[in-house]
């Protein structure tokens, strides 16, 4: 099968330190990757979408000089969370979509827990 | 702005008994929708999908059912198990070929 892993699982940082999260496809290439924060008992907020070699799209709300997006080669995507505050806690899953096909399923990480203090 | 199912109810069934979780959807010009499963902790797993030329889909223990008359998508599970317990979201794709998630169903799974 299709498998992301993200690293780290979980991480716990000060406030005003950034975090970078990385987001591998382990079997498959991914043109492009999605990254998704999920608060707790709340539903998945797609957060932007990277596309290999070409700048992430944001969605709107969404500050892009905060949550840096990183898409360097077809397996790897990293979310660099720069000067997080105690509100930028959250779960942070990505997602890798498989192929070019935009309704290609997309498989998701397993999600990776920031806790700023 | 479209969204797809608001809420976050909690299910509760009898261990055997068979659970219906349901969806609303408002974006008609969606063609594509997925049910996953998520565990506490952990990311969203895939269970089905649907493409919007069908009215239903099996898998194995689950059924989809789309009803695009009334832009409603349900999660059928046979014989639920413990180990069904999870939140359940179904997700949209929509026009722009992104994923747009509902507000998800806990499914409490008593023994």
């Amino acid at each position: 099968g299709a498998v992301v892993s993200q690293h780290p699982s979980w991480v716990i940082c000060k406030s005003g330190t950034s975090v970078k999260i990385e987001c591998r496809s382990l079997d498959f290439q991914a043109t492009t990757m999605f990254w998704y924060r999920q608060f707790p008992k709340q539903s998945l907020m797609l957060m932007a979408t990277s596309n290999e070699g070409s700048k992430a799209t944001y969605e709107q709300g969404v500050e892009k000089d905060k949550f840096l997006i990183n898409h360097a080669s077809l397996t790897l995507s990293t979310l660099t969370v720069t000067s997080a505050h105690p509100e930028d806690s959250s779960f942070y899953i990505c997602s890798a979509r498989r192929g070019l096909a935009v309704n290609n399923e997309q498989f998701f990480g397993p999600g990776t827990r920031l806790t700023v203090l | 702005g479209e969204s797809v199912g608001l809420h976050l109810p909690t299910l509760s069934v009898q261990e055997g008994d068979n659970s219906i979780i349901n969806c609303a959807y408002s974006n008609s010009a969606s063609d594509y929708f997925i049910w996953y499963k998520q565990e506490s902790g952990k990311g969203p797993q895939f269970i089905i999908d649907i493409r919007s030329n069908m009215d239903k889909r099996q898998g194995q223990r689950v059924t989809v059912l789309l009803n695009k008359t009334v832009k409603h998508l349900s999660l059928q599970i046979a014989a639920t198990q413990p180990g069904d317990s999870a939140v359940y979201f179904c997700a949209e794709n929509n026009a722009g070929n992104m994923l747009t998630f509902g507000g998800g169903t806990r499914l409490m799974v008593k023994p």
